[in-house]
């Protein structure tokens, strides 16, 4: 199948800065890529779906100007957790979607990042 | 409100035994995808149901999507160790443009060798 990276694999950082999280779709093009967040045996909860070139859609509840996402190209997204909180710790994975797939693609998932924000 | 949902939340079975895992919705599906997570790594795709009826196989596990594309199942046969994770049913629930694929809460297989 196809793959998608994310990087890092996990970080740590302080209260009140920002930090960067990197999705690629290494060997598909995807014009649609979707961020989500995972807390402890808990399920994924979609944040917001990127389209490239275009501004994200936010799911309800989720703030867009905390988490800045960006779709720049047909390969790479990122999620910028911006001025990150504790409460902001969780597990963050990116998904992308086939654009020459067809309707019926398949949602290809990186495997997460693991951010700790002391 | 969970739009999905997944039973039972968690299943421990002796190794070789048989299981199976369900997903049920109060809508209907326009594509229902089987994942498996361990837990803290990303989502392994296992198949993808669309048409009412369904049913897809893949070594050891199969997955019905039911006539009215509300209920699916995942059946694992002769269960291993390996088959041990997190079973996420997801589902697109918009359709075409619409498309947004959300999820239940998943099943822990535990499997004891």
């Amino acid at each position: 199948g196809a793959v998608v990276s994310q990087h890092p694999s996990w970080v740590i950082c302080k209260s009140g800065t920002s930090v960067k999280i990197e999705c690629r779709s290494l060997d598909f093009q995807a014009t649609t890529m979707f961020w989500y967040r995972q807390f402890p045996k808990q399920s994924l909860m979609l944040m917001a779906t990127s389209n490239e070139g275009s501004k994200a859609t936010y799911e309800q509840g989720v703030e867009k100007d905390k988490f800045l996402i960006n779709h720049a190209s047909l390969t790479l997204s990122t999620l910028t957790v911006t001025s990150a909180h504790p409460e902001d710790s969780s597990f963050y994975i990116c998904s992308a979607r086939d654009a020459l797939a067809g309707v019926l693609d398949t949602q290809y998932f990186g495997p997460g990042t693991r951010l700790t924000v002391l | 409100s969970q739009e999905l949902e997944q039973s039972p939340q968690s299943l421990i079975v002796q190794e070789g035994k048989n299981l199976t895992i369900n997903c049920t919705s109060s809508k209907t599906l326009y594509g229902l995808y089987w994942y498996k997570q361990k837990y803290g790594e990303g989502l392994i795709f296992l198949m993808m149901l669309q048409k009412g009826g369904e049913e897809k196989s893949h070594e050891k596990i199969t997955a019905k999507l039911d006539e009215k594309k509300q209920q699916s199942s995942l059946h694992i046969t002769a269960s291993q160790p390996s088959h041990a994770g997190i079973y996420l049913c997801g589902a697109d629930i918009g359709g075409g443009s619409n498309y947004k694929l959300t999820f239940g809460k998943g099943t822990l297989l535990t499997v004891n060798p």
